[in-house]
């Protein structure tokens, strides 16, 4: 069985500051680890993808992601938040030989101005 | 590209009527998933097509839930009869494949607000 655990219901920054968004997994075998943002009344927009080598991945809106396999970690970042990042994320996993992508509850941003 | 198209938006209707979710996926896309999102159980799965195939229906929650994909861009989720607690958000979305054969980057519609009175 696969899992993702997103710790923290909700975190809160000012505009400026470094935005880190936690999640960790469990999966068999190796993990494609994947970030997706969900802005209220939409659907889930892909951010960012890990499948396999660097550690550190960058996708849109100048985020990034470390991928721990010592921690099974896979946590999301941005250097300088923005008013605009405030909304929900996901983080998802799924198995190297497995279709199923299973889904953390989420995280909800607040960047305060 | 137009991404993948769902509708309605908004569906509202009373318990005991028959709804049917539309979904166009991206064109050339060989997987199609259907997702139901709720406060109490986030995202899940509920049922999945590979090139118009389903593949996997063990999320699908009851009967009363149905799904067919009868050519590669069009794909409804049909529930009857409708019940207060299937009220949620569905999402509709498509990916190609990977080198494994198996799904790449899932991309989500934006969603179809169904509330069931």
């Amino acid at each position: 069985a696969q899992s993702v655990a997103q710790p923290e219901d909700q975190v809160n920054v000012a505009e400026g500051n470094p935005l880190t968004v936690k999640c960790t997994y469990s999966v068999s075998g190796n993990p494609y680890l994947f970030w997706y943002v969900q802005y209220p009344n939409r659907g889930l927009q892909f951010l960012l993808k890990y499948i396999t080598g660097d550690n550190l991945v960058k996708g849109s809106y100048g985020f990034e992601a470390e991928f721990n396999k010592s921690q099974t970690s896979f946590h999301l970042k941005k250097p300088s938040a923005l008013v605009s990042d405030s909304a929900l994320y996901f983080c998802a996993v799924r198995a190297s030989n497995d279709y199923k992508l299973s889904f953390g509850a989420g995280t909800t941003v607040t960047v305060r101005a | 590209d137009a991404g993948v198209i769902q509708s309605p938006r908004h569906e509202v209707t009373e318990m005991g009527q028959e709804v049917t979710l539309r979904c166009k996926p991206i064109s050339g896309h060989d997987y199609l998933f259907w997702y139901r999102q709720t406060m109490m159980r986030g995202l899940e799965l509920l049922i999945y097509f590979n090139n118009n195939v389903p593949i996997d229906d063990s999320g699908m929650p009851e009967d009363r839930f149905s799904a067919k994909m009868p050519n590669a861009s069009f794909s409804t989720l049909k529930i009857q009869p409708s019940e207060p607690r299937d009220s949620a958000v569905y999402f509709c979305a498509s990916s190609l494949w990977d080198r494994e054969g198996l799904p790449d980057t899932q991309y989500f519609g934006p969603g179809t607000r169904l509330t069931v009175l």
